[in-house]
């Protein structure tokens, strides 16, 4: 069974750029959920998609928005970059209780 | 407040020792409590998965232990190796996954 993807697996861009990430789920997992994790630190939830609309998301601006497609890929799209923004972006995808994580989205913003 | 604090924050032990790390939650109304292992720069791998009514589960070298009525739980590393050296998060739900809380995780480094 394919894991969830993640796509691409570096991002490099500017300061004002906008960047778009991209996940497919584990084949027959509804839900996704989007996390940033900064350098050193935690992951903090982002969003959530489950049946292509969003459930909810987590405390940050709305330049970080996305989307889930009938399929249940998900794209996760950050405008205005910013250089905070640098972090790894990791999708899971989840089946009942349990999340499965994607390798995650390096993104650097310069 | 809810809440997932883990201890500690980084440990360095020697090759083939046992350690053992530490987790405490207030979130409620509990569901499920995971223990995931993240090497550096990757996303997290599941190892445990427990719920309200188990308090011990095993994955290989890893036992995870969970204590409801205190809101604590532990991950034992048995037989430390090098590829054991990474982040490892502790994540606890509540009846639904909207409110689910991450630690911060505890960083081990194993040594030679």
């Amino acid at each position: 069974e394919a894991g969830v993807t993640q796509s691409p697996t570096h991002l490099i861009k500017t300061r004002g750029q906008q960047a778009t990430l991209r996940c497919s789920p584990i084949s027959g997992h509804t839900s996704v959920y989007w996390y940033q994790q900064a350098l050193g630190l935690g992951l903090q939830f982002l969003l959530w998609y489950d049946e292509g609309e969003e459930r909810n998301r987590g405390n940050f601006p709305p330049r970080f928005s996305g989307r889930q497609f009938p399929n249940y890929s998900s794209e996760l799209n950050v405008n205005a970059l910013e250089l905070e923004d640098s972090a790894l972006y990791l999708c899971a995808s989840s089946h009942y209780n349990e999340q499965f994580f994607g390798p995650g989205t390096r993104l650097t913003v310069l | 407040k809810n809440q997932v604090e883990q201890s500690p924050q980084s440990l360095i032990i020697l090759e083939g020792k046992n350690c053992t790390l530490q987790c405490n939650y207030t979130v409620s109304p509990f569901s499920n409590l995971r223990w995931y292992k993240q090497d550096t720069g990757r996303g997290p791998v599941s190892l445990t998965i427990m719920t309200f009514s188990e308090n011990t589960k095993s994955n290989g070298r890893y036992t995870a232990t969970l204590d409801a009525d205190t809101k604590q739980s532990s991950l034992h590393i048995t037989a430390s190796q090098l590829s054991d050296s990474a982040s490892y998060i502790c994540v606890v739900s509540a009846t639904t996954l909207v409110k689910t809380i991450f630690g911060a995780g505890t960083r081990l480094f194993v040594k030679a």
